[in-house]
């Protein structure tokens, strides 16, 4: 089974500063893809980037880039100049098979003023 | 115009009551989702349809009850609802492969049994 493990419940940084969201996961696949996803307080769901496995180049997405390290099974979100509309849930999610995401527990990322 | 969207938005009601949940998508998607988000944030999926046909079918109580009447629509229906049953649904749409495509969600329908 493959699992997603984001061990930050919680974090806060001030306005302008750069902050790393942390994403461990585990899969037996060779090639896969992972995800990034933000929910504000409105709910919605928002894809924020996405990282397929057999690309060694991180993705990077204006202020949002990750950092994958595949032997380490490590997917680390980074957010620069960050801003009040950054605040939000992140999940961080798998691919199992092509139909079904797997989505971490959640960092709830708050961005002071 | 909303991509995915959901009815209702809010949903109060009594333990034991049966109740329905309406999805639909405009943007021409060919599979669709419904996702459980539980009171600790937790964002499970419960059931997938590609062109009408359920592909995914994780462990949900015989109570839940999906219903795609054509590929732009997927309801939900809940059987004797139980206080657990309480939580925010999404519904969500894609194109083939989730690998390839981006999925889109709805805003989430907040059910509260009582």
């Amino acid at each position: 089974a493959q699992t997603v493990t984001q061990s930050q419940p919680e974090m806060s940084v001030q306005e302008a500063e750069t902050v790393t969201l942390s994403c461990t996961y585990d899969t037996s696949e060779n090639n896969y893809y992972l995800f990034w996803y933000k929910q504000p307080p409105s709910r919605q769901m928002i894809l924020v980037i996405r990282q397929e496995a057999y690309k060694q180049q991180n993705a990077t997405e204006n202020r949002f880039s990750v950092n994958f390290q595949k032997a380490a099974k490590s997917f680390s979100l980074k957010i620069s100049d960050s801003q009040l509309g950054d605040t939000a849930m992140y999940f961080c999610a798998l691919i199992q098979g092509a139909q079904k995401l797997v989505f971490g527990q959640g960092t709830r990322l708050t961005i002071n003023p | 115009d909303t991509a995915v969207s959901q009815t209702p938005k809010y949903l109060v009601t009594q333990m034991g009551n049966d109740k329905s949940i309406k999805c639909e998508q405009n943007l021409g998607h060919d599979t669709m989702y419904w996702y459980k988000q539980d009171s600790k944030k937790f964002l499970k999926i419960m059931f997938s349809y590609n062109n009408k046909e359920l592909i995914i079918n994780e462990t949900v109580p015989n109570r839940f009850s999906p219903k795609s009447p054509d590929k732009a629509h997927l309801n939900l229906h809940i059987n004797s609802l139980e206080l657990g049953d309480s939580a925010v649904y999404f519904c969500a749409s894609s194109r083939g492969d989730l690998a390839k495509n981006i999925q889109y969600f709805g805003a989430g329908t907040r059910l509260s049994v009582l």
